[in-house]
């Protein structure tokens, strides 16, 4: 069974631009989350979607945003990079809300 | 949001049993606890989870008190690949949806 996918993995980008990030989670799971992380903040929790919807919202500035497809997949968007925007980014899905979470490998990025 | 504390750090030889603690005098009768680990710059990987009852799976082993305050996990023949940060979580309830507060963890080292 192919676990939760996150593409791509190493991403650079320079500050003032806009990045997508994409999850594809395991077969049958409908909730998608994502978390940052980075060495001062440690793991910190983006947002969840269940079912197309935004259920939801860590403590991130609008500049972060994501949407989940109809068939489960998961994009999440930062727009107007900034440095301190360099971490990994995580996608962790689960069968339904409030059940395991299983993460994937995660998408790195660097912002010059 | 019931909060965990876990020692910063913790030594273990391998093949012995490594036993890793963790406070969560505040968590409600109707939070889990679940543990998670992440080796180096990965995913974090589901290990285990409980309500009160003490949980057994292929893994690891988990104890939590009768009072619910305090919890164990017991990894019980420890090995060089068992080396990384736990995470002990008390999920927190925020209207159904999935979300994960991770602190700071345990880096647990195994030692040959």
């Amino acid at each position: 069974k192919a676990g939760v996918t996150q593409t791509p993995r190493y991403l650079i980008k320079t500050r003032g631009q806009q990045v997508t990030l994409s999850c594809s989670p395991i077969s049958g799971h409908r909730s998608v989350s994502w978390y940052q992380q980075t060495p001062g903040q440690g793991l910190q929790f983006l947002f969840e979607y269940f079912s197309e919807t935004q259920r939801n919202k860590g403590n991130f500035p609008g500049r972060f945003s994501g949407r989940q497809f109809s068939n489960s997949r998961s994009e999440m968007n930062v727009s107007t990079l900034e440095l301190g925007d360099s971490a990994l980014y995580l996608c962790a899905s689960s069968r339904r809300q409030n059940t395991e979470a299983f993460f994937g490998q995660g998408t790195r990025l660097t912002v010059v | 949001d019931a909060k965990t504390t876990q020692p910063t750090s913790m030594d273990c030889a391998e093949g012995r049993a490594a036993n890793l603690p963790c406070n969560h005098s505040t968590i409600s009768g109707n939070e889990y606890v679940y543990w998670y680990r992440q080796i180096h710059s990965q995913g974090p990987q589901y290990i285990i989870h409980g309500l009160k009852n003490n949980e057994t799976n292929e893994m690891a082993s988990l104890i939590i008190t009768e009072d619910r305050k305090s919890s164990t996990l017991i990894l019980p023949h420890a090995t060089l690949r068992d080396t990384a940060v736990y995470y002990c979580i008390v999920r927190v309830d925020s209207g159904g949806a999935q979300k994960l507060v991770f602190g700071q963890g345990t880096r647990l080292t195994i030692n040959p």
